[in-house]
């Protein structure tokens, strides 16, 4: 069945170092992902989205790689900060499905 | 522009008891998500709303949640007889068409006693 899930749940990093977030999902049909981040108490925010057309999408410090081949996605945040200290969660849309399947999420801590 | 607006931001109350949850959906999109989020967890999927199809309640854990969405706009999730296992973050979205990008409230706090 459809599941998104994450190969680490924690990362520690040193600011202004880059941090790499992964995603493992195994419906071969999915067809946007997207990646949101979560400060505690809020609700989760959008970082960035791709398309299976895809391989690679980049905005503000931040990029997405997909690989449809083995099914994973990464997300890169590039000289990291206190900043971006959060629980990082991917999801995914299968073509034809309005729901997004969220992994279990990433936590993310910057140090100084 | 105002986002997604959710009210209480925290709900306590006691087992056995009823809450309603409400959710503002931002103006103009059709499609609105319930989420819930255990401590630690990822997002649970609830229910979705469509325009005015018939929404999407495969994700309800129980018959003791329910919700509705007056208008095409404020949706109200209810939890009937309230357990402990219910407590957790109870999230709304929103977006249009149904697909991409959803836009999340803040969310409720509930918790069981």
């Amino acid at each position: 069945g459809e599941s998104v899930g994450l190969h680490l749940p924690t990362l520690s990093v040193q600011e202004g170092d880059n941090s790499i977030i992964n995603c493992a999902y195994s419906n071969s049909a999915s067809d946007y992902f997207i990646w949101y981040k979560q400060e505690s108490g809020k609700g989760p925010q959008f970082i960035i989205d791709i398309r299976s057309n895809m391989d690679k999408r980049q905005g503000q410090r931040v990029t997405v790689l997909l690989n449809k081949t083995v099914k994973h996605l990464s997300l890169q945040i590039a000289a990291t900060q206190p900043g971006d200290s959060a629980v990082y969660f991917c999801a995914e849309n299968s073509g034809g499905s309005e729901k997004l399947v969220f992994g279990k999420g990433t936590k993310l801590t910057v140090n100084p | 522009g105002a986002g997604v607006s959710q009210s209480p931001s925290n709900k306590v109350t006691e087992k056995g008891k009823d809450v309603e949850l409400r959710c503002d959906p931002i103006s103009g999109h059709t499609a609105l998500y319930w989420y819930r989020q255990s401590l630690g967890q990822g997002l649970e999927f609830l229910i979705y709303f469509q325009g005015n199809s018939a929404p999407d309640k495969s994700g309800l854990p129980s018959d003791r949640f329910s919700a509705e969405r007056t208008g095409g706009s404020v949706s109200t999730l209810t939890i009937q007889r309230t357990q402990q296992e219910d407590s957790a973050v109870y999230l709304c979205a929103s977006n249009l068409r149904g697909f991409g990008e959803q836009f999340f409230g803040p969310g409720t706090r509930l918790t069981v006693l």
